[in-house]
């Protein structure tokens, strides 16, 4: 059974730093592209990060380029979201999602539970 | 990376069908064969009822349907059932590996 298990949400001061990781267990990992959405409270699904299968080809929504850095772990089946100077718009609940294929095109077959991100002072 | 235009909310009646537009650009809808949709019900993750426009996995009834003219994907429910009440969003590529979500439809059975 394939499961994502997401973690390392809280509150945090704007401009400060939060990382989130996501636990993949069920498939083989390293197979498959995986990417970061979020949906802020009340709003609609955003597209922030994806990384190859290999974690050699990274990509970012222009809205977070170069605050966050997704990166992947296939030894130890995680995924991770390093966001730095973060801002009130933030704010969102963020999803790791796995692809249905090793590159980013939107089939997003299985979803975590999410874990909430709060970027207030 | 402009999010892709979904009408608000649609509504229809038990045993009805409805369609759920999905409008972007030849940069994205129009410029590839990956559209994508999922069904997301209050305080749960999203669930992937298409992809690839027109490809259903295993499990989602072949109630929904997917297609594409243009720049304008289109989900169709047909036979609606009080349970497909969700908010429904699309998905396009948009190239350079990035990938663009519509806003989102809220659609209501009467």
């Amino acid at each position: 059974e394939v499961q994502l298990v997401e973690s390392g949400g809280g509150l945090v001061q704007p401009g400060g730093s939060l990382r989130l990781s996501c636990a993949a267990s069920g498939f083989t990992f390293s197979t498959y592209a995986m990417s970061w959405v979020r949906q802020a409270p009340g709003k609609g699904l955003e597209w922030v990060s994806a990384i190859s299968g290999s974690g050699g080809s990274t990509y970012y929504a222009d809205s977070v380029k170069g605050r966050f850095t997704i990166s992947r772990d296939n030894s130890k089946n995680t995924l991770n979201l390093q966001m730095n100077s973060l801002r009130v718009e933030d704010t969102a609940v963020y999803y790791c999602a796995k692809e249905t294929r090793g590159a980013p095109r939107g089939g997003f077959d299985y979803w975590g539970q999410g874990t909430l991100v709060t970027v207030s002072s | 990376q402009s999010a892709l235009t979904q009408p608000r909310s649609v509504s229809g009646s038990p045993g009805q069908s409805v369609t759920i537009s999905c409008t972007g650009t030849s940069s994205d809808v129009g410029g590839y064969s990956y559209v994508s949709w999922y069904q997301q019900h209050p305080g749960k993750a999203p669930k992937l009822m298409i992809y690839d426009v027109t490809k259903r996995p295993s499990g989602v009834p072949d109630r929904f349907s997917g297609s594409k003219s243009g720049n304008t994907a289109s989900l169709t429910i047909s036979g609606l059932q009080a349970e497909d009440e969700a908010d429904y969003y699309c998905c396009s590529y948009a190239g350079s590996n990035t990938l663009v979500f519509g806003g989102g439809t809220k659609l209501t059975v009467l």
